[in-house]
């Protein structure tokens, strides 16, 4: 069984300064690992993916995320947080090759503060 | 826009009404999902189509009930539902391969039961 862990519900940061949003995942098989971002009232977009090539994968808006198999994480970080980055995020996992479903995480709410 | 278009984006209902949602996906994705998504809870996968055909019902009172008539379309029919059952219900697709297996977002309907 697949699932996800996201450390922190709320993280705040001040314009400018770095984003570290965590996640790590339990996984039986080498997953892929997905990074979604929400505003609200809106659906899930997709910020970036690892799918077992590079680890440190980048994508829209400046996010980048590392996959750690040593430590079964796949944190997202931005270098300057920006007003328009405040939203929930979610870590999801899947099973490659069986297609499964996604197994998200439960979320982080971020604030950029002025 | 990801190309999976949800309606309508807000609907209040009764508790004894009858109502259906609509999602339509033009990515040529073979698998659809419903999702809900309720205040300070991880998101839940409600069902799976894939070819139409719905391989999974995670627990779903039988107060909400799918129909997948194409690949391109998925509706949830909403019958004497309770005001917990107020949420934002997200449809999405995929189509999962060995390769890809992420799933692109409907904006969601957000439903409230009075």
């Amino acid at each position: 069984a697949q699932s996800v862990t996201q450390l922190g519900s709320h993280v705040s940061v001040s314009e400018g300064a770095l984003v570290l949003l965590r996640c790590n995942y339990s996984s039986s098989v080498p997953p892929y690992l997905f990074w979604y971002v929400q505003y609200p009232n809106q659906g899930l977009q997709l910020l970036l993916k690892y799918t077992s090539a590079a680890t440190l994968v980048k994508g829209i808006n400046g996010f980048e995320a590392e996959f750690k198999k040593s430590e079964t994480s796949f944190h997202l970080t931005k270098p300057s947080a920006h007003m328009s980055d405040a939203a929930e995020y979610f870590c999801a996992v899947s099973d490659p090759g069986s297609a499964r479903q996604l197994t998200f995480g439960s979320g982080t709410q971020l604030t950029v503060l002025p | 826009e990801t190309g999976v278009t949800q309606t309508p984006r807000h609907l209040v209902m009764g508790m004894t009404n009858k109502k259906s949602l609509k999602c339509e996906q033009h990515l040529g994705h073979n698998a659809m999902y419903w999702y809900k998504q309720s205040a300070k809870k991880p998101l839940e996968l409600m069902f799976v189509y894939n070819f139409k055909e719905q391989t999974e019902n995670n627990s779903v009172p039988s107060r909400f009930s799918p129909e997948c008539p194409n690949s391109s379309h998925l509706f949830l029919h909403l019958h004497t539902l309770q005001p917990e059952d107020s949420a934002l219900y997200l449809c999405a697709s995929s189509q999962p391969t060995v390769l890809n297996t992420e799933a692109f977002f409907g904006q969601g309907t957000r439903l409230t039961v009075v």
